[in-house]
């Protein structure tokens, strides 16, 4: 059971233009949403997180978008870089619990 | 500030052999998880500590994968018997305290383990 699902396993992005990354979620119990880095060989990073009583969250060039009818979250990066180069994992959490439950990842290539 | 050490970095080997995993959480954080990543999936999480009790276990697959984290620190994860499908990335991550955060995990680099 796929509970959060991430259903581009890659994408291609002109350097500059803006990358939209797409999850989509099952349980309704989830109130914590978190977008993660991966470069190869490393561990996950942590880039940005909205709750659910929000609908969106911006740092710098990294904008997290919720839509809680749709159950539906995004993330958009603009303008995109060659170091955004990476896999990204959409990830969930309930309840104040950090147990987080992941997506399998979007891998994202930024071509110069 | 160091970040979440794991040992050893890469392990080979054969099916029904036994392996151990070693993890170092940043120093302070109370709460450490134990996750699989399966080569094209996300991370699975197969135990969750806080100090040095188990929080959750129940994806941990009890007949041959065992965890323990003595003195509320280091931790170690062990897989006896080995089998093919154990075949993964096994991430470490620690976090500051359970319940009420921002969720932000810090994770290892990884140990990846190759099952013949």
């Amino acid at each position: 059971d796929q509970q959060v699902k991430q259903n581009s396993p890659s994408l291609s992005v002109q350097e500059g233009r803006i990358s939209i990354l797409n999850c989509d979620y099952t349980n309704s119990m989830f109130d914590y949403f978190l977008w993660y880095k991966k470069y190869p060989a490393e561990g996950p990073t942590f880039l940005i997180s909205i709750s659910s009583i929000k609908d969106k969250n911006e740092d710098g060039r990294f904008t997290v978008f919720l839509n809680k009818s749709a159950k539906h979250l995004s993330l958009h990066i603009v303008p995109s870089q060659p170091g955004d180069s990476a896999v990204y994992f959409c990830a969930a959490s309930s309840g104040g619990n950090e147990k987080l439950t992941f997506g399998t990842g979007t891998r994202l290539t930024i071509i110069p | 500030e160091a970040g979440v050490a794991q040992s050893p970095r890469y392990k080979i080997i054969e099916k029904r052999q036994s392996v151990a995993f070693w993890c170092n959480p940043i120093s302070g954080h109370a709460t450490l998880y134990w996750y699989q990543q399966i080569l094209g999936q996300g991370p699975k999480l197969l135990i969750q500590f806080q100090n040095n009790g188990v929080v959750d276990d129940s994806q941990l697959p009890k007949d041959r994968f065992s965890a323990e984290r003595l003195k509320g620190v280091d931790s170690t994860l062990k897989i006896q018997p080995a089998k093919l499908e154990d075949s993964a990335v096994y991430l470490c991550a620690s976090s500051l305290f359970l319940g009420g955060s921002t969720g932000e995990l810090f994770f290892g680099e990884g140990s990846r383990l190759t099952v013949l």
